[in-house]
């Protein structure tokens, strides 16, 4: 069974920096492209970025492109979230989440809240 | 940028049917997946490509489409399939996936 173990949640400054961390096993990690999600507090959800399974290729939504960064190890089985410039509309629950077909989502991490505040 | 619809809020009773639409414009033409979000938990997806269901997936659950509207059908409710559930599409002009605003479901 897919395992995404996801790490790295806290509160940070408005302006500052946060990484994200999702361990991968149960699977071929090196072999699927690779998202995240976040949900803000009783929102729904919104596509964040996805890494293509190589990171050669990477995608992001328009209201975090420039400001965060999405990178993989592979031989860590390892997805990171880099996150700079963080503003109070970035305060969520971050899901990692394993890509199907390219198009849609399998597999998720437990998430975790990251919350931006003074 | 693209945009999905679905009603807040849909209530049934135990035993009853509830259908959850999603509506998109040009939905027909993309695969609609649709994901079930229980109280303080992970989304797990329910439906891929319309009407596909993973296996751990009991087959009360089901997808269609019709014109430009999705729709979520679960029958036989139970107390259990209360949540939050959200439909999703890949926008392939930009690479985006979207998602719907999300229903949630409540059992009477």
């Amino acid at each position: 069974q897919v395992q995404l173990v996801q790490s790295g949640g806290g509160v940070v400054q408005p302006g500052r920096s946060l990484r994200l961390s999702c361990l991968a096993s149960r699977f071929m990690f090196g072999h699927h492209y690779m998202h995240w999600v976040r949900q803000a507090p009783g929102k729904g959800l919104e596509w964040v970025a996805a890494i293509s399974h190589d990171g050669g290729t990477a995608d992001y939504a328009d209201s975090v492109k420039g400001r965060f960064t999405i990178s993989r190890d592979n031989v860590k089985k390892t997805l990171f979230l880099q996150m700079t410039g963080v503003r109070g509309e970035d305060s969520a629950v971050y899901y990692c989440a394993r890509d199907r077909g390219g198009v849609s989502f399998d597999s998720w991490g437990q998430g975790v809240l990251v919350t931006v505040s003074s | 940028s693209y945009v999905l619809a679905q009603p807040p809020s849909v209530s049934v009773a135990p035993g009853e049917t509830a259908r959850i639409t999603c509506d998109g414009e040009d939905i027909g033409s993309q695969g609609v997946h649709w994901f079930q979000q229980k109280a303080g938990q992970a989304p797990v997806a329910v439906i891929f490509y319309d009407g596909d269901r993973p296996s751990e997936i009991p087959d009360r659950l089901s997808g269609s489409k019709s014109g430009n509207t999705a729709t979520l059908t679960i029958s036989r409710v139970e107390a259990g399939d209360e949540a939050d559930y959200f439909c999703q599409v890949y926008d392939n002009t930009n690479n985006y996936r979207v998602f719907g605003g999300g229903t949630k479901l409540t059992v009477l």
